[in-house]
């Protein structure tokens, strides 16, 4: 079956750098857009980003657009978020997910990122 | 940047009808989905283009779009049904995508 595992997650300071992974399995992660979906403790769903199933479309939040990076390894079925200049706004837990023409249907089990001093 | 309207919460009895609503401009020629959230789990899609349910869910869970608003439906809730649940679709041009702020249905 599908499984969606992040990792990379951590505390990390105001300003700095943090690259997420995400290790797909059980479907043919080549043929599948994948997003990324953020959630701040106790508040609600937040959509990051997400890339063509080829890497040759990436679209952005406009609150992480010119800091977050997402890119994909196919001949590694893996997917990663590179965050740079880290706020303390950005602290969540980073779901890893799948896309099926446009609907998200299955989701990793996230990675939690602190900002903090 | 777009934006998907939810009411912060919905509370009804058990076996009673509960409504949530999501409004967006761009829904009068974008789908919606609606996802529910239990606690620490990750979302699960219980809605897909406006009103079809994924295999395993409860027929008590229906959808339906109308103008700028959709509608999720649980006929008769259930205790088990309390959870957060957000509504999700595109922007007009295609790219981004955007979740509802998310309804925390209460059943008691």
């Amino acid at each position: 079956q599908v499984q969606l595992v992040e990792s990379g997650g951590g505390v990390v300071q105001p300003g700095r750098s943090l690259r997420l992974s995400c290790a797909a399995s059980g479907f043919t992660f080549s043929s599948y857009g994948m997003h990324w979906v953020r959630q701040a403790p106790g508040k609600g769903l937040e959509w990051v980003a997400v890339i063509w199933f080829d890497g040759s479309n990436k679209y952005y939040a406009d609150s992480v657009k010119g800091r977050f990076t997402i890119s994909r390894d196919n001949s590694k079925n893996t997917l990663y978020l590179q965050m740079n200049s880290l706020r303390a706004e950005d602290t969540a837990v980073y779901y890893c997910a799948k896309e099926d023409i446009v609907v998200i249907d299955h989701w990793g089990q996230g990675t939690l990122v602190t900002v903090s001093s | 940047s777009y934006e998907l309207t939810q009411p912060p919460s919905v509370s009804v009895s058990p076996g009673q009808t509960a409504r949530i609503t999501c409004s967006g401009d761009a829904l009068p020629k974008k789908y919606a989905y609606w996802y529910q959230q239990k606690s620490g789990q990750a979302p699960v899609l219980v809605i897909y283009e406006d009103s079809k349910r994924p295999s395993g869910i409860p027929e008590r869970f229906s959808g339906s779009s109308s103008g700028t608003m959709a509608t999720l439906t649980i006929s008769g809730a259930q205790v088990e049904d309390e959870a957060d649940y957000y509504c999700y679709s595109t922007h007009s041009s295609g790219s981004q995508r955007v979740f509802g702020g998310g309804t925390k249905l209460t059943v008691l």
